[in-house]
């Protein structure tokens, strides 16, 4: 049971928009950044957005994230078969203090 | 280019230690928020614990009573203990950076390319 509830999958086709939820509380997101991973088939994780809507130098401007409340949301435009992967968001818990991650979503492209 | 490495056997048997070690490349670790996270097969990632200001050390509090990080500065390395280990350790494990500041607001990068661990007899 994962602190971050996010759904276990999703699907789109070629060119679509799509976006994963992300849903915690006061103790986690609402008070830190949130940010969020791919991990492509058989790779380790890698970070996709950071600090809630930062991209890393590299990652295409087709992925954005946001932050409201209690929980966030990644957003992929324009999407392409290699986006086909796991996506994690994480964050800060500060009860437990430490990071938390949420259950992951799977990413098919049809 | 900063680079991470696991190392260590593939294969526990129930009831012993778990020992993992991760070789740095490219930054010091006594800088940064270095951490080991990991993700049975099928499933998500769960932290186990971290380091960081060169020494400072936490650990998930569902892991703790098993878990010791430590620090190897001369080789630039840090090592994963996990003690009395059942079938539900096995997982690949992960090492990993933490930028960012203040230590809340970290994200991991980069990951090292993760170590399977299977725990049987």
């Amino acid at each position: 049971q994962s602190v971050l509830t996010q759904p276990p999958s999703t699907s789109g086709t070629p060119g679509q928009r799509v976006t994963i939820s992300c849903s915690g509380s006061r103790s986690n997101i609402r008070g830190n950044t949130v940010n969020w991973y791919q991990q492509l088939p058989g790779m380790a994780p890698k970070v996709l957005i950071y600090s809630n809507n930062h991209r890393p130098s590299g990652v295409p401007d087709r992925f954005s994230g946001s932050k409201s409340g209690t929980s966030a949301s990644l957003a992929i435009s324009g999407l392409r078969s290699e986006d086909e992967a796991d996506y994690f968001c994480a964050t800060w818990d500060d009860s437990l203090n430490g990071p938390v991650f949420g259950g992951g979503t799977k990413l098919t492209v049809l | 280019q900063v680079q991470l490495r696991e190392s260590g056997p593939g294969l526990v048997k129930p009831s012993e230690t778990l020992s993992l070690t991760c070789t740095v490349s490219g930054a010091s670790i006594t800088s940064y928020y270095w951490s080991w996270i990991r993700q049975p097969p099928g499933k998500g990632l769960e932290w186990i614990g971290s380091f960081y200001n060169g020494g400072t050390t936490i650990y998930s509090p569902s892991l703790k009573t098993r878990v010791t990080i430590s620090l190897d500065t001369s080789k630039n390395q840090f090592s994963l203990r996990l003690s009395s280990v059942t079938a539900a350790d096995t997982a690949v494990y992960y090492c990993a950076r933490g930028v960012g500041d203040p230590i809340p607001w970290v994200w991991f990068d980069p990951w090292g390319q993760g170590n399977l661990v299977t725990v049987s007899a």
